[in-house]
Order: C-alpha cells, then sequence, then structure tokens
C-alpha cells in the first residue's frame, strides 16, 4: 500500500518551459489536491478535484492546469514556467469532508526550482 | 475567505515540558480540522483530526481540542522529546492550511 505518490521528485526547468506533475493513489479516495508550500508560509491550494470529472480552482491557480485522468490519478501542469513558481509541490487524497474517513494524506512532495 | 493563523511560527523548549500549539480561524462553519506534522524536506504526517461536532481528540502524548464558537483549536504535546521537533500545521477543511508553528526540543 504506497499511498499518495508524486513524480518527480526533483525538477529543475528554464522560464518558459513546461512540465506535468504526476500524482497516484491507491488509496480509493474520491478527492484529490494540489497544493504549492514555499518557504515560511503554508501550504496554499493550487487547485482540488472533489471527485472524478471535476476540478476546481483554489486560492493559486495561474500558471496552472490540472487533469483528474481517472479516480487514482491527478495531474499538475505548467504551461510555461516562471521563477514565481519555484516551490515545494505537495499532492494530497482524502474523501470529501462530508464523508469519512476524514484525514487527508499527502504525497512526499517535488521540489521545482524554475531558472 | 477562511484564513488560518498560527502563533507563535516558532516555539523552543527543554525536554519535558509540554507543548500548547495554537492555531486560529475566521469562519466558523468548518466540517474538521486536521493538525499535521511536517519534518524538514518531508511530506505531512496527520496527527489528529476533530470533526466539528466534536471538543477534543487523544492520540497517546497528543491532545487537540476544538472551539468552533471561538474560531480555535490547540494542539498539546505532553512531556516533550527531541523527536517531537518539527514543524506544526493546522488545516481547516483540507482547503486552507496556516503557516505552522517550528518546534524545537533542547536536550
Amino acid at each position: 500500500n504506497a499511498g499518495v505518490t508524486q513524480t518527480p521528485k526533483f525538477q529543475v526547468l528554464k522560464t518558459g518551459q513546461s512540465m506535468t506533475l504526476q500524482c497516484a493513489q491507491d488509496m480509493n479516495h474520491n478527492s484529490m489536491y494540489w497544493y504549492r508550500q514555499d518557504p515560511g508560509m503554508g501550504l496554499r491550494l493550487i487547485y482540488y478535484s472533489a471527485s472524478e470529472g471535476t476540478t476546481d480552482k483554489g486560492e493559486v491557480p495561474n500558471g496552472y492546469n490540472v487533469s483528474r485522468l481517472n479516480k487514482r490519478e491527478f495531474s499538475l501542469r505548467l504551461e510555461s514556467a516562471a521563477p514565481s513558481q519555484t516551490s515545494v509541490y505537495f499532492c494530497a487524497s482524502s474523501e470529501p469532508q462530508w464523508t469519512p474517513p476524514y484525514e487527508q494524506y499527502f504525497g512526499p512532495g517535488t521540489r521545482l526550482t524554475v531558472t | 475567505k477562511q484564513e488560518v493563523t498560527q502563533i507563535p511560527a516558532a516555539l523552543s523548549v527543554p525536554e519535558g515540558e509540554n507543548l500548547v500549539l495554537n492555531c486560529s480561524f475566521t469562519d466558523s462553519a468548518i466540517y474538521n480540522l486536521q493538525w499535521f506534522r511536517q519534518d524538514p524536506g518531508k511530506g505531512l504526517t496527520s496527527l489528529l483530526l476533530i470533526q466539528s461536532s466534536q471538543r477534543e481528540q487523544t492520540s497517546g502524548r497528543l491532545n487537540a481540542s476544538l472551539d468552533k464558537s471561538s474560531g480555535r483549536s490547540t494542539l498539546y504535546i505532553a512531556a516533550s522529546q527531541p523527536g517531537d521537533s518539527a514543524t506544526y500545521l493546522c488545516a481547516v477543511d483540507k482547503l486552507s492550511f496556516g503557516a505552522g508553528t517550528t518546534v524545537t526540543v533542547r536536550a
């Protein structure tokens, strides 16, 4: 039981390049999330998917797109990377907040540097 | 928009002292609040989750309380140990996170 997995673990991009961060969970959760974490700040929600087939913007969606490929997988795409997108990206999964079990589980993170 | 605040940003205590970590939120209409631990360079590990209908949850040396009406949650860690050194974050409804309190327990 791997929980939430993310690939890659580290990535360096040049400004303007594109890339996709992959996330998969094996807990059969309906909801999945993408966050970014910057030094001295908490996690900020980029996008989330309450259930397969739906996606919603979070607090900081600009410059990102997401795809809920199936129930297991939720990818985050940077179309034209900018230095301001240098951050650590976390994927998480859970059931919707009104459905037990309520805990949220996180992947190990992707450390992205844009030069 | 839900705002979540954790004060202080950092805390240093001698081993054996009890820790009290605070989390405040602006909108009391919540489903649940979860406390996480994050070690440097690592992901988040869930510690305790309190549903909106609960007042507290306990797990070993950890106890978390929730007062929705005042928009506050407190995480208590009894008899702290050096291994408790980490950053502790609270999250409201999985969508809004505090910036965390970084705890150092001195041996």
